[in-house]
């Protein structure tokens, strides 16, 4: 069965520090994947998804995540945090079965 | 343009209660499911619907019934809910463009 896994599950940045969540899929086959994120009280959000073409994805608010097949690996990262980025994230992969299976999540606090 | 709506957006009940959550989509999207969020696991799927008509099993099911009423509805039943049964519920529906799904606001139920 896919698996998804979320090394960090909870990370602590002052503002303007760098961020990267990994992000580990266990699937063989082709995979969407996708970052979403939660703010606290709020429903999911996209952040961003990749299906394919150039590994390297852009997400809104100044997010990218990096598609590196090899390792199995679709971490998030973002140069520069600010204190409005405090949230849940959650990395998860789609495939043919019609199940998106989710990561565990990892709670971001980016201290001002 | 609601995207998915969620009602109530919170419940407490006591062990033995049943009681059904209601999601509703108007983007027209065939697929709908129904996710509980706990601490640290992410996000589990308790049942899909590929379309109207049709529903199946995901992770964590027992317990759960559901119904698609229509393409718009897909509702959660709780026969005799159980401490277990605390959780966050989250209704999304699957969008026609590449796998994304979209959330509803989600649902905080107690059972004590």
């Amino acid at each position: 069965a896919q698996s998804v896994s979320q090394h960090n599950h909870h990370v602590i940045l002052s503002e303007a520090a760098s961020l990267e969540l990994g992000c580990n899929y266990s699937y063989g086959g082709t995979v969407n994947l996708f970052w979403y994120v939660q703010y606290p009280g709020q429903h999911l959000q996209l952040l961003l998804k990749y299906f394919s073409g150039d590994p390297l994805v852009k997400g809104i608010k100044g997010f990218e995540a990096e598609f590196i097949k090899s390792k199995f690996s679709f971490n998030l990262r973002k140069p520069s945090v600010q204190w409005s980025d405090t949230a849940e994230y959650f990395c998860a992969a789609y495939n043919a079965g019609n199940m998106l299976t989710f990561g565990g999540g990892t709670r971001l606090m980016v201290k001002p | 343009n609601a995207g998915v709506t969620q009602t109530p957006k919170f419940q407490v009940l006591k062990t033995g209660q049943s009681m059904t959550l209601q999601c509703a989509q108007d983007m027209n999207h065939n697929s709908m499911y129904w996710y509980r969020q706990d601490p640290g696991m992410g996000l589990r799927l308790i049942y899909y619907s590929a379309s109207e008509g049709t529903t199946d099993k995901g992770e964590v099911p027992n317990g759960y019934n559901v119904s698609r009423l229509n393409k718009r509805e897909f509702s959660l039943r709780l026969e005799s809910a159980a401490p277990s049964q605390t959780s966050v519920y989250f209704c999304a529906s699957h969008g026609p463009n590449y796998n994304e799904q979209f959330f509803g606001p989600g649902t905080r139920l107690t059972v004590l």
